[in-house]
């Protein structure tokens, strides 16, 4: 059974702070997505990446895939409120659409 | 492009009684996913249809969960009777195989309680 454990399950920070969440796995996955998800609404789709070692930059948001495509990181530079959310991960493998989601980590930045 | 639509938003029942949730996925997706999401936790994924056919219902618990789509577009999930435990936020999402990697949007979901 492929896993997907996320680190830290909670975060509390100041806005301003830099933090980073972490989605490992014993399983190598061919592509790792990551989601924010806002009370009431459904998972929105912050960025995928698919090549081992690979950084993708959004705005504020710096997203690694491991070298070996067990793993993944998403930082976030001078956290603000509106980053608040569960961040999920989520992996896909033997090139199927299945995915498979990460334990999840809750965030909360305060003013 | 509007983005997958579902209703309705919220829906409280009493135990044993049907429920239904219906699912429009964004326009051209062939591939729709039904997924329950509990507090705080990740997507589980119930059903996967490619078109009109259910390609992974492993995950459903065909007791009393079912689930359609007529056409190959729109979906319905239901489930008779409901119980306590099923008590979550059910999310629709859709996806092209004509495009990888595969990524799926997500609706807004459907809260559940079942008192």
């Amino acid at each position: 059974t492929q896993l997907l454990e996320q680190s830290p399950q909670f975060l509390s920070i100041q806005e301003g702070e830099n933090l980073t969440v972490y989605c490992n796995s014993s399983s190598v996955f061919s592509s790792l997505q990551w989601y924010r998800q806002e009370p009431g609404e459904g998972p929105v789709l912050l960025v995928t990446v698919v090549t081992g070692g690979e950084v993708k930059k959004l705005k504020r948001l710096t997203f690694q895939f491991g070298d070996a495509r067990k793993d993944s990181s998403l930082h976030i530079t001078a956290a603000q409120p509106g980053d608040t959310g569960l961040y999920l991960c989520a992996g896909t493998s033997d090139n199927t659409d299945k995915l498979i989601f990460g334990t999840g980590t809750r965030l909360q930045v305060f003013p | 492009e509007a983005g997958v639509v579902q209703s309705p938003r919220y829906k409280i029942i009493e135990k044993k009684q049907p429920v239904a949730f219906w699912c429009n996925p964004i326009s051209g997706h062939n591939t729709l996913y039904w997924y329950r999401q509990n507090l705080g936790q990740g997507p589980e994924l119930l059903i996967r249809y490619e078109n009109e056919e259910a390609v992974d219902d492993s995950q459903l618990p065909k007791d009393r969960f079912s689930a359609e789509r007529l056409k190959g577009v729109d979906s319905t999930l239901k489930i008779q009777p409901a119980e306590l435990g099923d008590s979550a936020v059910y999310l629709c999402a859709s996806s092209s195989v004509d495009r990888q990697p595969y990524e799926q949007y997500f609706g807004p979901g459907t809260r559940l309680t079942v008192t």
